[in-house]
């Protein structure tokens, strides 16, 4: 069945430290595969995409993301949190006829 | 990227009662999508709103408890109605844009009592 997963419902990284969150996805092709963040009380902003060509992307506030077709993986770094970016991160595919799926979200808490 | 708006941005509710949420983009586009997003949850789907034609529902999801309106190509309604406590979540509004992007308003946080 196709589906996103992001195995880690809650990280907690101190700040200055590096991060890493996890998505995997189950797609015949290789779909569209996108990195939202939700602080809390907002709504959902994009922070990166990948669609083709390089597969390092970068996108806003510092972060970047790895799609690795061996792994159907799409992880999003940053090299240095800062307190700010403590938020909920929700990886997200389109695969067919604009239907976007999300995973069920990763929390990030930074300690000072 | 479209700039959108959501009315109300909160609102507590009676059960039974029904609540109309607006949607308005600042560009014309062709679909805009409804999520639910319960309590510590990810987003759900609820359905997709193409001007001039029905809106196309998730399965779950029914036109009876989650009218669609999409009169033109920069406004779109979603009504929960007959609410229940279980209704109680954050319903967003989005479009699409370039390459399959889609671009999400603020959201609506409705609490049903």
């Amino acid at each position: 069945a196709q589906s996103v997963t992001q195995p880690d419902i809650h990280i907690t990284v101190s700040e200055g430290a590096s991060l890493e969150l996890r998505c995997n996805y189950s797609y015949g092709a290789t779909p569209y595969l996108f990195w939202y963040v939700q602080s809390p009380g907002q709504g959902l902003q994009l922070l990166l995409k990948y669609f083709s060509g390089d597969t390092l992307v970068q996108g806003i506030k510092g972060f970047e993301a790895e799609f690795k077709r061996s792994q159907s993986s799409f992880n999003l770094r940053k090299p240095s949190v800062h307190w700010s970016d403590a938020a909920e991160y929700f990886c997200a595919v389109v695969a067919n006829n604009n239907d976007m799926r999300f995973g069920a979200g990763t929390r990030l808490t930074v300690k000072p | 990227s479209a700039v959108i708006s959501q009315k109300p941005s909160r609102d507590i509710c009676q059960r039974g009662t029904s609540l109309t949420i607006q949607c308005q983009v600042d560009s014309q586009v062709t679909m805009m999508f409804w999520y639910r997003q319960q309590p510590g949850q990810s987003l759900t789907l609820i359905a997709t709103a193409n001007q001039g034609s029905e809106a196309t529902y998730e399965s779950g999801f029914v036109i009876d408890k989650f009218p669609i309106s999409r009169p033109n190509l920069t406004f779109s309604t979603l009504t929960v109605s007959n609410m229940s406590p279980e209704d109680s979540s954050i319903y967003l509004c989005s479009v699409t844009g370039q390459q399959e992007t889609q671009y999400f308003g603020p959201g609506t946080r409705l609490l049903v009592l």
